[in-house]
């Protein structure tokens, strides 16, 4: 199957700092990409939905100024988390579409485990 | 509203069959996915149903039934290495997925 890579796995900063999650689709172009945040013992969290070329969606109660979100060609999208705080320690997971199959099956990066000291 | 019901943890034996449950209420139908994930990793694709019945793949199978608004999937041959939590996520008439909180399965020997 398709994969898409994350990058890193994991990071620990201290609060007040920012961070960048990088998501790459490697055999695949992928025009939307997702992102989900997931705390321990919890589902999947969607944040917001990465455009190609355009604006991120983020839902709703995702701050779009803290969780910054470019997509800059079809296979990158990166994650910024800014001016981190211990609260948004959590699991990031990225996730993208490969169009050519017809389940519409996402792919999932490794994950990041953000650790905010 | 969107709702996506399964059971929070099951337990099973080594060798043996388990079925987990998903119900579903959303708006419009998209398509039914299992995703299987191990702690501390992302989760990995297992199937995908569009239409009634039965899919067969290996020891995995997932059951569909849309007038029902009904999954399930089923292990066979439990191993040790099954233990993980399994998420059901449907896709919205907005092909936008709809996730269950997942059901963790503990396998005992």
């Amino acid at each position: 199957g398709a994969v898409v890579s994350q990058h890193p796995s994991r990071v620990i900063c201290k609060s007040g700092t920012s961070v960048k999650i990088e998501c790459r689709s490697l055999d695949f172009q992928a025009t939307t990409m997702f992102w989900y945040r997931q705390f321990p013992k919890q589902s999947l969290m969607l944040m917001a939905t990465s455009n190609e070329g355009s604006k991120a969606t983020y839902e709703q109660g995702v701050e779009k100024d803290k969780f910054l979100i470019n997509h800059a060609s079809l296979t990158l999208s990166t994650l910024t988390v800014t001016s981190a705080h211990p609260e948004d320690s959590s699991f990031y997971i990225c996730s993208a579409r490969d169009g050519s199959t017809h389940t519409g099956e996402l792919f999932f990066g490794e994950g990041s485990r953000l650790t905010v000291l | 509203g969107q709702n996506i019901d399964q059971p929070t943890e099951m337990t099973a034996t080594e060798g043996a069959i388990v079925q987990i449950n998903c119900t579903y209420q959303t708006s419009g139908f998209n398509g039914l996915f299992w995703y299987q994930q191990h702690a501390g990793e992302a989760p990995t694709f297992l199937s995908y149903n569009v239409l009634d019945g039965l899919e067969e793949k290996g020891r995995f199978s997932s059951f569909l039934s849309r007038s029902k608004g009904y999954s399930y999937l089923l292990l066979k041959e439990l191993q040790m290495k099954d233990s993980a939590s399994y998420l059901c996520a449907v896709m919205d008439s907005n092909y936008q997925l709809i996730w269950g909180a997942g059901t963790k399965l503990i396998i005992k020997p």
